[in-house]
């Protein structure tokens, strides 16, 4: 079985800086890990995807995410937040078999002018 | 491409009847799997369809059922409405059947269902 907890339910930071997501998982064998974007009364965005070939995956809109499995985390950074990224965030693990994700609780995303 | 399609966007249902909500995935993708949102429990695996045939299935009771046709399009159903069951179903589609779970998944906008 699969877990992911998602260390912050909010997070609140100034345009122009840094965001960092915490995202900690646990999973019996070696995962497929992502992260999406939910804006409001929207599905589910894809920012990036972890399969093992490195462990610094680039997204989409400058993020990017580091997965370390000695920590079993899987952070999701941003250099500058633009007001845009005002959304809520989810870290997901994927099974062993199959396309039965697992989701974090999430992370909502408040971006102040 | 297109993206995932789902259709109604919204529903109000009053407890007790039934519903059926429609899922179109991206072309190609022969894999659908469903999820229900809602604030409390979050975003929870309800199931997924490869092939017609049903490959997973998250912990729900036997009101909620899904099917998929053989042009890949999938519904889900949920019969006897509680009012617990008002929440955001999402559907997403992907590629192939799924080896180590690499495949990404790419969701619709969501039904809103509300249940009176």
């Amino acid at each position: 079985a699969q877990s992911v907890t998602q260390l912050d339910s909010h997070v609140s930071v100034s345009e122009g800086t840094p965001v960092l997501l915490r995202c900690n998982y646990s999973s019996s064998y070696s995962p497929s890990l992502f992260w999406y974007v939910q804006h409001p009364n929207k599905g589910l965005q894809l920012l990036l995807k972890y399969t093992s070939a490195a462990t610094l995956v680039k997204g989409i809109n400058g993020f990017e995410a580091e997965f370390k499995k000695s920590e079993t985390s899987f952070h999701l950074t941003k250099p500058s937040a633009h007001m845009s990224d005002a959304a809520e965030y989810f870290c997901v693990v994927s099974g062993a078999a199959g396309n039965k994700l697992t989701f974090g609780g999430g992370t909502r995303v408040l971006v102040k002018p | 491409k297109a993206g995932v399609t789902q259709t109604p966007r919204y529903l109000i249902k009053t407890r007790g009847q039934q519903v059926t909500l429609s899922c179109s995935p991206i072309s190609g993708h022969r894999s659908v799997s469903w999820y229900q949102q809602t604030p409390g429990q979050g975003l929870q695996f309800l199931f997924e369809y490869f092939s017609e045939t049903q490959r997973n299935k998250g912990n729900f009771p036997g009101r909620f059922s899904g099917r998929q046709f053989s042009n890949s399009r999938s519904e889900m159903n949920v019969s006897t409405l509680e009012l617990g069951d008002s929440a955001l179903y999402l559907c997403a589609s992907s590629t192939v059947q799924g080896a180590l779970g690499t495949d990404t998944q790419y969701f619709g906008p969501g039904t809103r269902l509300t249940v009176l």
